[in-house]
């Protein structure tokens, strides 16, 4: 049983670029989540999909920001027009609502942006 | 919506010792759950234990125990026997969606 990954690990890029991270759920998890975590915070939560339907958006979601999960197994993150202040580390996490509990989320190693 | 809340930015702890992380929560949802995750400094997050706002006992995972008081609407962490690989950062969640400022947690040897 394999975890969750991101793709790329770390991204440096120029204010003003776009970027895209990818992230890979478990392969039986029907829930898919992206967080941005900064130093010192806890993750600050972005959107979330069941299956390939977006049922959340944060308001720190700005037009900048798209998320994707076209079949519903893995996801992106699509940041446009980046500026100095989305310089965080991008977490993925999933989740299966099957069973009882509580649906406690996996999450991947994070995908570090830096952004000059 | 929900509100967690964690006021010990950092606590310290002999090894071996029990240690207890506070969180308090606020909602008005009838139903929730509560959630513990750790994140150690290389940086992935890993899911503790879990708590149901209408399970009868408090949740326990190994050395990992839930002091969950509804009528306090708290939910501390009680880490028992602590090790040194206990050091790290602690978040509570209640939905999930919402974290915590975290607990920076040192066992000290």
């Amino acid at each position: 049983d394999t975890g969750v990954s991101q793709d790329p690990r770390h991204k440096i890029t120029k204010r003003g670029q776009n970027v895209t991270f990818r992230c890979d759920p478990i392969s039986e998890h029907n829930r898919l989540y992206w967080y941005r975590q900064t130093l010192g915070q806890g993750p600050e939560f972005l959107t979330y999909f069941q299956n390939e339907a977006q049922l959340e958006k944060s308001r720190l979601l700005s037009d900048r920001f798209s998320a994707e999960r076209p079949k519903g197994s893995f996801s992106t993150l699509e940041i446009q027009r980046t500026e100095q202040g989305d310089s965080a580390m991008y977490l993925c996490a999933s989740s299966s609502t099957a069973g009882p509990g509580g649906y406690e989320q996996y999450f991947g190693p994070g995908t570090r942006l830096t952004v000059t | 919506a929900q509100k967690i809340t964690q006021t010990q930015p950092g606590m310290f702890v002999q090894e071996k010792e029990a240690v207890t992380l506070d969180c308090t929560y606020d909602t008005s949802d009838p139903s929730y759950g509560l959630f513990w995750y750790k994140q150690p400094s290389s940086g992935e997050m890993i899911f503790l234990i879990y708590q149901g706002s209408y399970d009868q006992q408090n949740a326990t995972e190994g050395r990992y125990s839930l002091n969950f008081q509804k009528a306090r609407k708290s939910a501390n962490l009680v880490i028992s026997a602590s090790q040194l690989g206990d050091s790290a950062m602690y978040f509570c969640t209640g939905n999930q969606f919402y974290f915590g400022t975290g607990t920076s947690l040192t066992v000290i040897p």
